[in-house]
Formats: C-alpha cells, structure tokens, sequence
C-alpha cells in the first residue's frame, strides 16, 4: 500500500529566504506526483504536476523535483513571500489505480514579514 | 469556467438527518472524485467515477453513505442517516485524461464544511 509523507509538518521562514519542501512515498509505481496548496478554510489549488517520466517541473518562482527511484519529491519556492504562508500537500498517482490520489498530511508554512 | 462547483458550502445539521452534497464538475472532464478531510485522518478518498460510472468506492466508510452521477455535469454524496463522526470538509474535484496520455491534473471545488450536531 502506498504511503505519502511530508516532513516537516510545519515550518516557519523570514520572508525573502527560499523555501523547501519535502514529500517522500513508498512504492516508486507511479504516474505522476501532484503539489497542491491549500489556503485556511479553501480548497486545494494544483501549484505542479510532475510526470514519472520527468525529474523537475517549473513554474515562476515554485520548482518541483522528482525522483522516483528513491521515492522523493521536493517543492522549492525561491524568495518567500508572506502570501506563500498556506499548507502544501503532495499527492501521488499509482500505477493501477487510475485516477486515484494518495496524499500526504502536508506542510504547514508560515512566512513572517 | 468557473472551475468544480460545490453546494451547500456550509451544512450544520442535526445527528439522524439526512444529508445531501452536491458537486458540478469541470465541462469536459471525464473523472469526478469524493474526499474528505479531518484534522485527525487528513484528506481521504471516498469514491471516484469515470464517465458516470463509478470505479473504487473503497474508501466510503459504511452504508450510511452513498454517492451518484446521474450525468456527466452532477454528482451528489449523502449520507443517512448523519452522525457527529461525520463533521468534516467535503471535496469534489474534477479531471480530464486526455486518450494519449496518464496526464491527469485533479481539480478541487471548495469544499462543503459539515457540521453534525
């Protein structure tokens, strides 16, 4: 059975340093691994998808690495800003459960001004 | 689009009552997903459907709870009768699996906030 976790569950930053995020999982069967943040009270907004076949996916100032063999994925957001403070999750697609996502507890970030 | 709808938003109810979700997905995509979050237990699966049908309701907890897509727009969860374990977010998420390609980017609604007394 896959097992997502994200280490640490919470983490608090000054703004302006560059945040990394960490999300491991068990079985390396995958499709591919989503990041999602989610702001208090919201739904889940998709930040990146990475692909099996992918080692990184970029977006702005987020970059999300992939490495399957060794079942790790990390989130970076370069230069923190106070409107990052929200809870990232990562979820992962297993090979044979079509659709299906397992997610992990996510991290809790706190970017203070 | 205005992305995966979801009512009520929030639902207080009262333990022994029936209750009724209700989910419009993304026009166009062909998967449609239930989950939940607690503080205790994270974000759960309930069940997923694939053009209407659905596919794993593994992750529904018991009888008392049932899902439906009559259409390719509509989906409703219920559960009858509630109980005070029931108090969680609901979320509905949408997504599209082109034919060529595992690419499938799951989109969340906003959740329906239920509260049972």
């Amino acid at each position: 059975k896959q097992e997502v976790t994200q280490i640490p569950a919470a983490l608090s930053v000054p703004e302006g340093e560059n945040l990394v995020l960490n999300c491991s999982f068990t079985d390396s069967a995958i499709y591919n691994l989503q990041w999602f943040r989610q702001d208090p009270g919201k739904g889940l907004t998709s930040l990146l998808l990475i692909q099996s076949s992918q080692r990184e996916q970029t977006s702005g100032r987020l970059n999300a690495s992939l490495d399957k063999s060794s079942g790790r994925s990390t989130l970076y957001i370069a230069a923190s800003q106070p409107g990052d403070s929200a809870t990232y999750l990562c979820a992962v697609k297993g090979l044979g459960s079509w659709g299906k996502l397992q997610f992990g507890a996510g991290t809790q970030v706190v970017v203070t001004p | 689009d205005a992305g995966v709808i979801q009512s009520p938003r929030h639902e207080v109810t009262e333990m022994g009552q029936e209750v009724t979700l209700r989910c419009k997905p993304i026009s166009g995509h062909d998967y449609l997903f239930w989950y939940r979050q607690t503080m205790m237990r994270g974000l759960e699966l309930l069940i997923y459907f694939n053009n209407n049908v659905p596919i794993d309701d593994s992750g529904m907890p018991e009888d008392r709870f049932s899902a439906k897509m009559p259409n390719a727009s509509f989906s409703t969860l219920k559960i009858q009768p509630s109980e005070p374990r029931d108090s969680a977010v609901y979320f509905c998420a949408s997504s599209y699996t082109p034919a060529s390609s595992s690419y499938n980017e799951q989109f969340f609604g906003p959740g329906t906030r239920l509260t049972v007394l």
